[in-house]
């Protein structure tokens, strides 16, 4: 079984970029979350999504935007990029919004020169 | 008084040992209470997870313990192993009807088992 695929997997931008990072769920799973985990530290909820609606959002600028499309799939895209925004981007996924169990990608590194 | 405080921040045990790691909390609505191992390159996969009603859970070599009066839980690892090696993530979240369960995390622990 294919678990939560993330792309790209690594990737460099200068500072006033913008960035979108791809998610796809786990088959079956119809909420994906972001997360971002700056190095040393432990992952930050951005964003989750159902169903195509956000159903949470978590302390990030507006910078930080996503969406998630009919197949579940998911973006993030991320506007003016500053250089605290190089960090480890991951994508999990989940059966439902309230669920408890989340599968996490391997991330999307993204570095701000 | 969403934060969830971790130590130690890193942690050496030999072949066979005991890891301990221990998390702590402030908010009292947190009602599930997950363990996650990451390893370099990869996402955090889940380990282990026990809610507040419940004081030990244990699954294999791996066990969490939860105080809840004191707001705090720990993860015991058992005969632990070079394979073991890795980051810790505790975490905490609110389950509330409609929302997203947002997990928020400690700032993890880095174990390494030495052979």
């Amino acid at each position: 079984d294919a678990g939560v695929t993330q792309s790209p997997t690594h990737l460099i931008k200068t500072r006033g970029q913008h960035v979108t990072l791809r998610c796809s769920p786990i088959s079956g799973h119809k909420s994906v979350s972001w997360y971002q985990q700056v190095l040393g530290q432990g992952p930050q909820f951005i964003f989750q999504y159902y169903e195509k609606e956000e159903r949470g959002r978590g302390n990030f600028p507006d910078r930080f935007s996503a969406r998630q499309f009919p197949n579940y799939s998911s973006e993030l895209n991320v506007n003016a990029l500053l250089l605290g925004d190089s960090a480890l981007y991951l994508c999990a996924s989940s059966q439902d919004s309230g669920a408890n169990v989340l599968t996490f990608g391997a991330g999307s590194r993204l570095t701000v020169l | 008084q969403q934060q969830v405080k971790q130590s130690p921040q890193s942690l050496i045990v030999q072949k066979g040992g005991i890891s301990i790691i221990n998390c702590a909390y402030e908010n009292t609505a947190f009602d599930y209470f997950p363990w996650y191992q990451q390893f370099p390159g990869k996402g955090p996969a889940l380990l282990i997870a026990i809610r507040p009603d419940v004081s030990e859970k244990k699954e294999g070599r791996f066990t969490i313990s939860f105080n809840k009066s004191a707001k705090q839980f720990s993860l015991h690892i058992m005969d632990s192993q070079p394979g073991d090696s890795a980051t810790y993530f505790c975490a905490a979240s609110i389950g509330t009807s409609g929302s997203a369960r947002q997990l928020t995390f400690g700032s993890g622990t880095q174990l390494t088992v030495l052979p």
